[in-house]
């Protein structure tokens, strides 16, 4: 079955300092894998996708991601965190072996970005 | 381009009642899916409509239903409504297509569901 972990509910960084938010997934073919920013009352909005290609994937607003295949893993991650960056993250998952376009997504993790 | 729109944003229900959520996609987009998120279960996947088709289904009893019409937009019911039915109510679109699905889906606001 399809499944995608964050393990910190939070993360807490001072402005500045680079950020790092973990995410890893299960999936019984090959990933598709996105990252989503939810701000209070609002929608999800969409940050970055690894479809295949380089491991590095570069996004919106300074944010990159970098895919691992043998650790199953899909990170975000930005050199230097802002205030504004504090939001609820979203890693989410698509199975290729699934013809649809339905999303698995993890729990979410609140980064806390303080003055 | 005007991105996911969705209707109403708030909404409040009683017990017992039904209610029609409603979502346009950004234009030229064919896939619609439909999302719950609560703060118990998360997002979870209701399903997913191409071409006024259903395509893929979540595990949800079946008071929750859609439907796509032949311009793409889409509409979910949920009828008999419970205290649990309380979320936000997301939809999401993507260009779709019959290949392999690698295109992002891009989300609306929300519609705020509370059931009283």
């Amino acid at each position: 079955a399809q499944s995608v972990a964050q393990p910190e509910d939070q993360v807490n960084v001072a402005e500045g300092n680079p950020l790092t938010v973990k995410c890893t997934y299960s999936v019984s073919g090959n990933p598709y894998l996105f990252w989503y920013v939810q701000y209070p009352n609002r929608g999800l909005q969409f940050l970055l996708k690894y479809i295949t290609g380089d491991n590095l994937v570069k996004g919106s607003y300074g944010f990159e991601a970098e895919f691992n295949k043998s650790q199953t893993s899909f990170h975000l991650k930005k050199p230097s965190a802002l205030v504004s960056d504090s939001a609820l993250y979203f890693c989410a998952v698509r199975d290729t072996k699934d013809s649809s376009y339905k999303l698995i997504f993890g729990s979410g993790t609140r980064l806390l970005v303080r003055p | 381009k005007a991105g996911v729109t969705q209707t109403p944003r708030y909404l409040i229900k009683t017990r017992g009642q039904q209610v029609t959520l409603s979502c346009s996609p950004i234009s030229g987009h064919r896939s619609v899916s439909w999302y719950q998120q609560t703060p118990g279960q998360g997002l979870q996947f209701l399903f997913e409509y191409f071409s006024e088709t259903q395509r893929n289904k979540g595990n949800f009893p079946g008071r929750f239903s859609g439907r796509q019409f032949s311009n793409s937009r889409s509409e979910m019911n949920v009828s008999t409504l419970e205290l649990g039915d309380s979320a936000l109510y997301l939809c999401a679109s993507s260009s779709g297509g019959r290949g392999p699905p690698t295109d992002t889906q891009y989300f609306g606001p929300g519609t705020r569901l509370t059931v009283l």
